[in-house]
């Protein structure tokens, strides 16, 4: 069965420092492997993928990941943290078949302060 | 990048009745579109995948009867909650995708059984 988790319920950073915010998973087979933001009462907006290739995603507003195969990982990161990136973080798994169900992961609060 | 639209953003209901929410592709043709329950401070959960002119596969413990959905068009899928009550309130959120791409997602509905 496929699963993900995303350890951390909140991550703290200060404005300007680096953030990182984790996500592990399990899937039969090669996955397809995704981060979303969602901002409150809003649906989910799509940041980045890593479906084949090299290692190192970049997506949306500065935000990377960086895909690791043997840990399993697929951690979301960005160099420089800005205020407005506060919002709830999803990391989310897929396999390599028709169905393209999306587990998600339980999300992470983001808390950028100034 | 692609737009997923869904309607009413927020409604309130009375015990009993039902409500349909809607869910449109807008500059694409939706091959598969998902719907999604998610609870406060919690993850999504897949509800049901459908595709456009057939039955709605819906995920283990989803009562079929009570949550039905539509998927006539390529641009548009609804789900209707009959007999609602307050356990039902619930933010709901569509997802759509044509093939080849990732899925897109609606920017949700908030659910309010009174």
């Amino acid at each position: 069965a496929q699963s993900v988790a995303q350890p951390e319920d909140q991550v703290n950073v200060a404005e300007g420092n680096p953030l990182t915010v984790k996500c592990t998973y399990s899937v039969s087979g090669n996955p397809y492997l995704f981060w979303y933001v969602q901002y409150p009462n809003r649906g989910l907006q799509f940041l980045l993928k890593y479906i084949t290739g090299d290692n190192l995603v970049k997506g949306s507003y500065g935000f990377e990941a960086e895909f690791n195969k043997s840990q399993t990982s697929f951690h979301l990161k960005k160099p420089s943290a800005l205020v407005s990136d506060s919002a709830l973080y999803f990391c989310a798994v897929t396999r390599m078949d028709s169905s393209y169900k999306l587990i998600f992961g339980s999300g992470t609060r983001l808390l950028v302060r100034p | 990048g692609a737009v997923v639209s869904q309607h009413p953003s927020r409604v309130i209901c009375k015990s009993g009745t039902s409500v349909k929410i809607e869910c449109r592709s807008l500059d694409f043709q939706a091959t598969t579109m998902f719907w999604y329950r998610q609870f406060p401070k919690q993850s999504l959960m897949l509800m049901a995948t459908s595709n456009e002119g057939s039955k709605a596969t819906y995920e283990q413990g989803v009562e079929k009867d009570k949550f039905l959905i539509n998927h006539a068009s390529l641009t548009l899928s609804t789900l209707t909650v009959t007999s609602a009550h307050p356990e039902d309130s619930s933010f709901y959120i569509c997802s759509a995708k044509r093939v080849g791409t990732e899925a897109f997602f609606g920017q949700g509905t908030r659910l309010t059984v009174v």
